[in-house]
């Protein structure tokens, strides 16, 4: 069955580490994001890519870092400069439309990220 | 810039009951509308969405929504909710932003549902 992957479902990292975070797809979707997700403030997008090596930052880029070296794959790394990067992490696909809008995304089941 | 209030933070409503979420948008053109569904502990599934055309959208596990244009409102609804639709449900918006649709999200309403 085609979907999105991600692992692992749960992480710990203590403080100065750096973290990368996995999300695989095959759904051929050109189009990958990720949000975070903290109670009561909704989803927030992390980074995007719309095609293999070129990504975006979105509205909460700083501290976080990604790669899309692969269609399939795209990594978040969370790096030591995150300063609260306790959260619900989700990674989304989409079939890419450009501004002519998009089906709406696949999300796989998070990875839950506690600093300890 | 676009944006998404959804304005209960929790319902509660009895097994067998009709249910409706709010959703209200800000956005100058015609919207790219969403709803999406998040059981605990989960990622978020897509119920429904809507594009252009009729305004009254049917979705997944029984749900629809309509679009009010006059209202900026994209209210889901279901006539007969189950134990099962317990849940965080989430509205979101998609915009044009310079070949690229930036989609925004509200904060969600989370859903009770008692016997």
């Amino acid at each position: 069955d085609g979907g999105i992957t991600q692992s692992p479902k749960y992480l710990f990292r203590k403080e100065g580490q750096n973290v990368t975070l996995s999300c695989e797809q095959n759904l051929n979707h050109d189009a990958m994001y990720w949000y975070r997700q903290d109670p009561g403030q909704g989803l927030r997008l992390i980074y995007y890519s719309q095609i293999v090596n070129d990504f975006q930052k979105g509205d909460i880029a700083e501290g976080y870092s990604v790669s899309r070296e692969k269609k399939e794959s795209f990594p978040l790394t969370v790096t030591s400069a995150q300063k609260n990067p306790t959260a619900f992490y989700l990674c989304a696909s989409s079939i890419d439309r450009g501004d002519r809008g998009h089906y709406g995304y696949t999300f796989g089941s998070g990875t839950r990220l506690t600093v300890v | 810039a676009q944006s998404v209030t959804q304005p209960d933070i929790h319902i509660t409503v009895s097994e067998g009951a009709s249910l409706e979420l709010r959703c209200n948008y800000s956005y100058g053109a015609t919207p790219y509308l969403f709803w999406y569904v998040q059981s605990p502990g989960q990622g978020l599934q897509l119920l429904l969405k809507y594009f252009s055309g009729d305004t009254l959208v049917q979705g997944i596990k029984g749900f629809e929504a309509e679009f009010k244009r006059s209202q900026s409102s994209f209210n889901l609804r279901k006539p007969s909710v189950h134990w099962s639709d317990a849940a965080e449900y989430f509205c979101a918006v998609g915009a044009n932003s310079g070949g690229y649709q930036k989609v925004t999200f509200g904060i969600g309403t989370k859903l009770q549902v008692i016997p």
